[in-house]
């Protein structure tokens, strides 16, 4: 267990419907980066939050968007959902700053299939 | 840019052999990271290792250790007496400290099956 919670563990959705996918960073951890997996694809790098703020975008659609709360939990909005948009979800977590501490430890994912 | 190369997209070996999977990346930085990450038909992402570049101790996790060739830039991943759970995708990590945004940048992944 790594100590990053992401729910639901499973969604199953229409297409052009809206979903939101929800992630706890670990215990003392600033930084929360998404992912997206495809089958059988490498991770694909989406945002990172740090502390509340965006720290860097990577191959992420208009539709999608995210944030980060004060509690440091993270939220991935997805909207205007397309078959193509199924995938696995990761939300990953990492202190940010201190050499012992640059490792991104990743939650279970959250499985969505848009039918 | 940074980049890390897998060459080897499947392996496959007996239960209870040696396997070594290859990683090489380019980078012009001094000091990074470098992960190996396992991810088993679950899907769950798991780290399994990691080395610091200043640093030149192979690290070793129980039956995972890594074979660090700095200057080939060249990061394999050694398994043990290796078990049927060790089946996975492996994936090889790269990340720059000095990058602010302290992101990975991914291998491809080699898929390893492990046989009865």
């Amino acid at each position: 267990d790594s100590g990053v919670t992401q729910t639901p563990k499973h969604l199953i959705t229409a297409t052009g419907q809206r979903v939101t996918l929800r992630c706890s960073p670990r215990s003392g951890d600033l930084s929360v980066y998404w992912y997206q997996q495809s089958l059988d694809q490498g991770l694909q790098f989406l945002i990172q939050y740090y502390n509340g703020e965006e720290r860097a975008k990577g191959n992420i659609l208009e539709r999608f968007s995210a944030q980060q709360f004060p509690d440091l939990h993270s939220e991935l909005n997805l909207s205007s959902l397309e078959l193509g948009d199924s995938a696995l979800y990761f939300c990953a977590s990492s202190v940010v700053g201190g050499a012992s501490t640059d490792t991104q430890y990743f939650g279970p994912g959250t499985r969505l299939t848009v039918l | 840019a940074q980049t890390v190369t897998q060459s080897q997209p499947e392996m496959s070996v007996q239960e209870a052999e040696t396997v070594t999977l290859s990683c090489t990346y380019d980078t012009s930085e001094s000091n990074y990271y470098l992960f190996w990450y396992k991810q088993p038909p679950s899907r769950q992402m798991i780290l399994v290792i990691r080395q610091e570049a200043y640093k030149q101790q192979n690290a070793t996790e129980n039956r995972f250790s890594v074979n660090f060739q700095k200057a080939a830039k060249s990061f394999s991943l050694k398994i043990s007496d290796s078990q049927l759970g060790d089946t996975a995708m492996y994936f090889c990590a790269f990340m720059n400290p000095m990058d602010s945004n302290y992101q990975l940048i991914w291998g491809a992944g080699t898929k390893l099956i492990i046989k009865p």
